[in-house]
């Protein structure tokens, strides 16, 4: 079946530092690929998605591409800030499917 | 902007005993989700209606019910709560299967 698999974290960075959180995952098809955020306390957010091979989503710093050949989408931002300490899941979805899959979420914590 | 609305946000349940979570969007979605997030697994779906009218079994269906009442409202009812139904439970809603998936802020569900 589907699979998204992302690092597991905690990942703990200064605020400014480089972000990269790794997502792989496993499907037939197309998927659909998909960030979404959870702040604490707080339901999920889309942060970002790409519905093709090399398409790269993006939204507040965040970019991700996603690449077939490799069957990754991995987050990034350049400088990240003490408000984007969060839960970060990577998931995907069928192109006419009823749900998505996702990863075991990546709990980020930025420090001042 | 109210988008998905749940209650309650907190519950405590004794093992046995039976409660139903509420869930309506604004957004007049076609397709709602019931998900549960436990720690490291990321989110898992209960039960899904792709449509008013239909419910469909998602990944993890056991000892659940639902219920799609109209278009807005679709409840998540636990008939004879177990202690490893402790979990964080989403609704979610989309425009329909495939789209863009928002979320409710959560209802945490602890059985004792």
């Amino acid at each position: 079946g589907d699979s998204v698999t992302q690092m597991e974290g905690p990942v703990t960075l200064s605020e400014e530092a480089f972000l990269t959180i790794n997502c792989t995952y496993t499907a037939t098809g197309y998927p659909s690929l998909f960030w979404y955020v959870q702040y604490p306390g707080e339901g999920l957010q889309l942060l970002l998605k790409a519905t093709k091979a090399d398409d790269k989503g993006s939204n507040k710093g965040f970019e991700a591409t996603y690449r077939k050949e490799t069957t990754s989408f991995h987050l990034e931002k350049g400088s990240v800030q003490v408000s984007d300490s969060a839960v970060y899941f990577c998931a995907l979805a069928k192109a006419a499917g009823n749900k998505l899959t996702f990863g075991g979420g990546t709990r980020v914590l930025v420090k001042p | 902007n109210a988008g998905v609305t749940q209650t309650p946000k907190f519950q405590v349940l004794k093992t046995g005993q039976s409660m139903t979570l509420q869930c309506a969007q604004d957004m007049n979605h076609n397709s709602m989700y019931w998900y549960r997030q436990d720690p490291g697994m990321g989110l898992r779906l209960i039960y899904y209606s792709a449509s008013e009218g239909t419910t469909d079994k998602g990944e993890v269906p056991n000892g659940y019910n639902v219920s799609r009442l109209n278009k807005r409202e679709f409840s998540l009812r636990l008939e004879s709560a177990a202690p490893s139904q402790t979990s964080v439970y989403f609704c979610a809603s989309s425009e329909r299967p495939g789209n863009t998936i928002y979320f409710g802020e959560g209802s945490w569900l602890t059985v004792v």
